[in-house]
Order: C-alpha cells, then structure tokens, then sequence
C-alpha cells in the first residue's frame, strides 16, 4: 500500500521561476493538506482540500497556488518562488478533519538559490 | 490564535532512563490533540489521538495522556530506536486544521 507519495524528493531552483510540487495518495481521502516545516516554526499549514474542486487557505498560503480536479492529486504550485520558500514541503490526508489524523508523505525538500 | 509549546527542545536519555515530553497548548474548544514522531528525512508518523482530559493511550514503551492545559508522552525504559523528533498538534472548536509544536529531538544513548 503505497498510502501518500510525494515528488520530487528533492528540488533546486532559482528565484523567479515556477515549480510544482506533486502528491497522491492512495487511500482516497476526502482531506488533503500541504504544510511547509521550517527550523523555529515547527510544520505550518500552507493549503488545504476538502473534496476534489475545493480549497482553502491556512496558516500562510501567500505566493503558493494549489488544484484539486482528481481526489488524489493534490499538486502545490510556486508561481515565482523566491528564496523565503526554502523549505521542506509536506503533504498530508485524512478522513475528515474532525477527530481523524493526518497522513504525511516523506517531503519535497526544496531550495531556491 | 491556538497556540502549542513542546519541552524540552531537546532531551538525551541513556537507554532505559525513563522521562516524559510535555506539550502545553492554549486552544478554543479542544476537538483532539495528536501525537505524531518524525524520522529525519521522513514525514511525521501518526502516534496516538487523544480528546478529553482524563484520557491515556499506551504504544509499546510510550503512553501519552491529557489534561486540560497539556499533554505528556511518556517514555518508558527507552531504546535508542525511539530517538526522533516527537511533534504534538491540537484541533479547535473550527476543526479546520491542526496547530503544531516545534517538536522534542528525543535522543537515546545505548
């Protein structure tokens, strides 16, 4: 069961330019989350999903962009990432959000020269 | 604003010295608290739910419990294949997201 898959693994890119990163997960989840975790702030919340064609924002979803048409997919979009997106990416899924966990993938670590 | 804080940052245990990690968290109506552990170079791995205080759930050597100001995870007679990154979230009355702690770099000595 291959559960939540993540790529790339890892990414280097420059100022400017646009980069997608990608998530599917396999068990059908209504629930799909992209978090970004950065030394001092622990793993913040980026974008959520609540069913294919629904999204919403969190915590700091500034200069990110997401789409949801497959309920498995769940690609994060940097439309012109700049160097304060260093970060490692995670997505994650759930049942629902009430009182279910969520399920994180292995991350995108991604640095922007 | 919810708010979660995890001490100590870190904690270096020689095997078989038991401790506890404590996460304290300031949230509007409590849905549940989650305990999660984090692997160097992996995602964070779901450990325990719990949602009311009074409550405690036991994992092999861990045992987590809640009161209505924090969470402690216990680690009893630890192995040095627990030393990871302990993260503890909390869910709000909105249900909407979690809020998660910087995390407990757990480190155990053989």
């Amino acid at each position: 069961d291959a559960g939540i898959t993540q790529s790339p693994r890892y990414k280097i890119t420059e100022t400017g330019r646009q980069v997608t990163l990608m998530c599917h997960q396999t068990w059908s989840h209504s629930y799909m989350f992209w978090y970004r975790q950065d030394l001092g702030h622990g793993l913040r919340l980026i974008y959520y999903s609540a069913a294919a064609d629904i999204t919403d924002k969190g915590e700091v979803p500034d200069g990110y962009v997401v789409s949801r048409s497959k309920t498995e997919n769940f690609p994060l979009t940097l439309e012109s990432a700049t160097r304060s997106q260093t970060s490692v990416y995670f997505c994650a899924s759930s049942e629902s959000t009430e009182y279910q966990p969520q399920h994180f993938g292995d991350g995108t670590r991604l640095s922007i020269l | 604003e919810d708010q979660v804080t995890q001490s100590p940052e870190a904690l270096r245990l020689q095997e078989g010295e038991s401790s506890s990690l404590n996460c304290s968290y300031t949230v509007s109506g409590l849905r549940g608290l989650f305990w999660y552990r984090q692997d160097p170079g992996k995602g964070p791995e779901f450990l325990f739910t719990l949602y009311s205080a009074g409550e405690e759930k036991e994992k092999e050597r861990l045992k987590a419990t809640l009161t209505k100001k924090e969470s402690f995870l216990h680690i009893t007679a630890p192995k040095p294949e627990d030393s990871a990154t302990y993260l503890c979230a909390v869910q709000d009355g909105s249900a909407r997201q979690l809020t998660f702690g910087s995390g407990t770099q757990l480190t155990v000595l053989p």
